[in-house]
């Protein structure tokens, strides 16, 4: 079956912009949940949705947030950006259920903020 | 904030030869993962040990879970080239599908 797809791949910004970021999960898996990815801070959880629903959140500011649809695409939003946003964002998708914890990850997409 | 640390951070060995690395966390944990990312691309999961279960084999990779020390080892035997990337342990709390990466490995197979 299909891996899971984030788009674009690639995408430069500058300071004080929004980016929107998409993610496609494996067909079935209700959650999904985002990272980010910086060689200073390695790899820091976002959030996860589960049926359209955020479970968890992460110790981001609030410039960043996310939302899940009813086909379980998810988005993440990341407003006024900053130098510091830039970094590789993954996205993971996990199983239907509880308990099933390994994550299925995405390509990634590499936001450069100039 | 990280989970924990890894060790070492970079690794360089002979192909064939085998590759160690080691996994600390500061919680108990339900679940510990190895997780694999080349180049800056996604991860893929490699083995997921449970809170009791002490070892775990898959093909050439072995698992070890000492939960009273709070670590994990993965062991990469007979190397190959395209074992070169990072590695990442990965620890989730149960009930909970936030799982908190550790700051990863980077092996280096030389050829």
């Amino acid at each position: 079956k299909a891996g899971v797809t984030q788009t674009p791949r690639y995408l430069i910004k500058t300071r004080g912009q929004q980016v929107t970021l998409s993610c496609s999960p494996i067909s079935g898996h209700r959650s999904v949940s985002w990272y980010q990815q910086t060689p200073g801070q390695g790899l820091q959880f976002l959030f996860e949705y589960f049926s359209e629903t955020q479970r968890n959140k992460g110790n981001f500011p609030g410039r960043f947030s996310g939302r899940q649809f009813s086909n379980s695409r998810s988005e993440m939003n990341v407003s006024t950006l900053e130098l510091g946003d830039s970094a590789l964002y993954l996205c993971a998708s996990m199983g239907m259920d509880r308990g099933h914890t390994e994550a299925f990850f995405g390509q990634g997409t590499r936001l450069t903020v100039v | 904030s990280q989970q924990g640390e890894e060790d070492p951070q970079a690794l360089s060995i002979q192909e064939g030869e085998n590759a160690t690395m080691n996994c600390s966390y500061k919680t108990s944990i339900n679940n510990l993962q190895w997780y694999r990312q080349n180049s800056g691309r996604g991860l893929v999961h490699l083995i997921l040990i449970r809170s009791n279960e002490r070892e775990k084999h898959s093909g050439r990779l072995r698992v070890t879970l000492d939960t009273s020390k709070k670590s994990s080892s993965l062991l990469i035997t007979a190397s190959r080239a395209a074992d070169t990337a990072s590695y990442f342990c990965a620890t989730d709390y149960g009930g909970n599908e936030k799982l908190t990466f550790g700051t990863g490995t980077r092996l280096t197979i030389i050829p």
